[in-house]
């Protein structure tokens, strides 16, 4: 079945690094890809969304692209603060024409970022 | 962007007993609203979808007679645990959405109810 598979965390970074999160799926059909971000206390809350292959979803400095090929969609930021620090989730969803309006979700990736 | 309530947010009961969690959706008429069940480290676990003034569509392997879901309005949506036991332990999260069966109707996600079961 489809499924979603996300990096394990918690991962730490110092305030300016460099974030990777990486995230694979597997689906039939053509799936529409999501980050979503959970701040402590907290709803989820839609990051970054790609709903066809090559294309980029990108917000508040977070940038991710839809690679059919390797089946991934892989969340970057350049230089990460402080306020970052939440747990992110990446899912996907099919349309009603894929066999039905779902979201699945991976693990999520708590990230702690230090001053 | 739109707002999803959820009460409780938190409730702790004795096994054997019903629980109710509501989600509300404040500022829009959710059509269509699903419920996620999410366990510590895990993802979240689609349980149903339900649509309002229609019965739940409850995903396999969820009990729908102790999972028992009503979306009596266009804003209000509720779970009843019944008879909860310590199992039923979780996280429960709620979204809503206000578009139809189609790829990029956002969900808006409650901030979820921890139920505990003594």
């Amino acid at each position: 079945g489809d499924s979603v598979t996300q990096m394990e965390g918690p991962v730490t970074l110092s305030e300016e690094a460099f974030l990777t999160i990486n995230c694979t799926y597997t689906a039939t059909g053509y799936p529409s890809l999501f980050w979503y971000v959970q701040y402590p206390g907290e709803g989820l809350q839609l990051l970054l969304k790609a709903t066809k292959a090559d294309d980029k979803g990108s917000n508040k400095g977070f940038e991710a692209t839809y690679r059919k090929e390797t089946t991934s969609f892989h969340l970057e930021k350049g230089s990460v603060q402080v306020s970052d620090s939440a747990v992110y989730f990446c899912a996907l969803r099919k349309g009603a024409h894929t066999g039905g309006f779902k979201t699945i979700f991976g693990a999520g990736t708590r990230l702690f970022v230090k001053a | 962007g739109a707002v999803v309530s959820q009460h409780p947010s938190w409730v702790i009961c004795k096994s054997g007993t019903s629980v109710k969690i509501e989600c509300r959706s404040l500022d829009f008429q959710a059509t269509t609203m699903f419920w996620y069940r999410q366990f510590p480290k895990q993802s979240l676990m689609l349980m149903a979808t339900s649509n309002e003034g229609s019965k739940a569509t409850y995903e396999q392997g969820v009990e729908k007679d102790k999972f028992l879901i009503n979306h009596a309005s266009l804003t209000l949506s509720t779970l009843t645990v019944t008879s909860a036991h310590p199992e039923d332990s979780s996280f429960y999260i709620c979204s809503a959405s206000s578009g139809g069966p189609a790829d990029g109707n956002e969900q808006f996600f409650g901030p979820g109810t921890r139920l505990t079961v003594l």
